[in-house]
């Protein structure tokens, strides 16, 4: 069975300061996984993704995940906060099966990321 | 672009009434699922659909009924709605074919309130 535990359900940083949310997950096959933002009253998007390529993942708004497999890990990071990085989220993981997944994710319970002045 | 669209958004309803909440979706994605959000727990699923006709439970499916008759269409009903089912509700989709890494598409969600 596949699992994702996330460190810390609250994390705050100054504006500027280094981001990191931490993300666990347990799979017994090669996984695929997700970061998800949610803004206050709205449904989740990704931020980014691995699909077994490039362990280093880019995504949207400046953040960036590496795949550890020894770790078992795939840390969120963005090297300078912003005040609109303020938000919830969410580390999922999902069955490879052969090279596709059927979009039967497992989430995390969730980081609310909060952004001082 | 509509995308993925819920109905309704917010909803409050009495405990024992029967309430149904409607996900549509213009992709026409195989894949269709829906969570309930609930603070502590992050997202836990509670239906999924590959299709047209074929629905499989989730790790949370008691007191919910889905269906999917249509491929763009996946309503979810509490059939006899329980305090404990106040949470809000979430539709996502997935492509699910060959080569899908699946990424999930989700809808705004639709808070619900059982009183």
């Amino acid at each position: 069975a596949q699992s994702v535990t996330q460190l810390g359900s609250h994390v705050s940083v100054s504006e500027g300061a280094l981001v990191l949310l931490r993300c666990n997950y347990s799979s017994s096959v090669p996984p695929y996984l997700f970061w998800y933002v949610q803004y206050p009253n709205q449904g989740l998007q990704l931020l980014l993704k691995y699909t077994s390529a490039a362990t280093l993942v880019k995504g949207i708004n400046g953040f960036e995940a590496e795949f550890k497999k020894s770790e078992t890990s795939f840390h969120l990071t963005k090297p300078s906060a912003h005040m609109s990085d303020a938000a919830e989220y969410f580390c999922a993981v999902s069955f490879n099966a052969g090279g596709t997944s059927y979009g039967k994710l497992t989430f995390g319970q969730g980081t609310i990321l909060t952004v001082h002045p | 672009d509509a995308g993925i669209t819920q109905s309704p958004r917010y909803k409050i309803t009495e405990t024992g009434r029967q309430v149904t909440l409607m996900c549509h979706q213009t992709w026409s994605h195989s894949y269709m699922f829906w969570y309930r959000q609930d603070l502590g727990h992050g997202l836990r699923l509670i239906y999924y659909s590959a299709a047209a006709d074929i629905t499989d439970k989730g790790e949370v499916p008691d007191g919910y009924v889905v269906s999917r008759s249509k491929t763009e269409n996946f309503p979810l009903t509490l059939e006899s709605a329980t305090r404990s089912q106040t949470s809000v509700y979430f539709c996502a989709s997935s492509l699910g074919t060959g080569g899908s890494t699946g990424e999930l598409f989700f809808g705004e969600g639709s808070r619900l309130t059982v009183l």
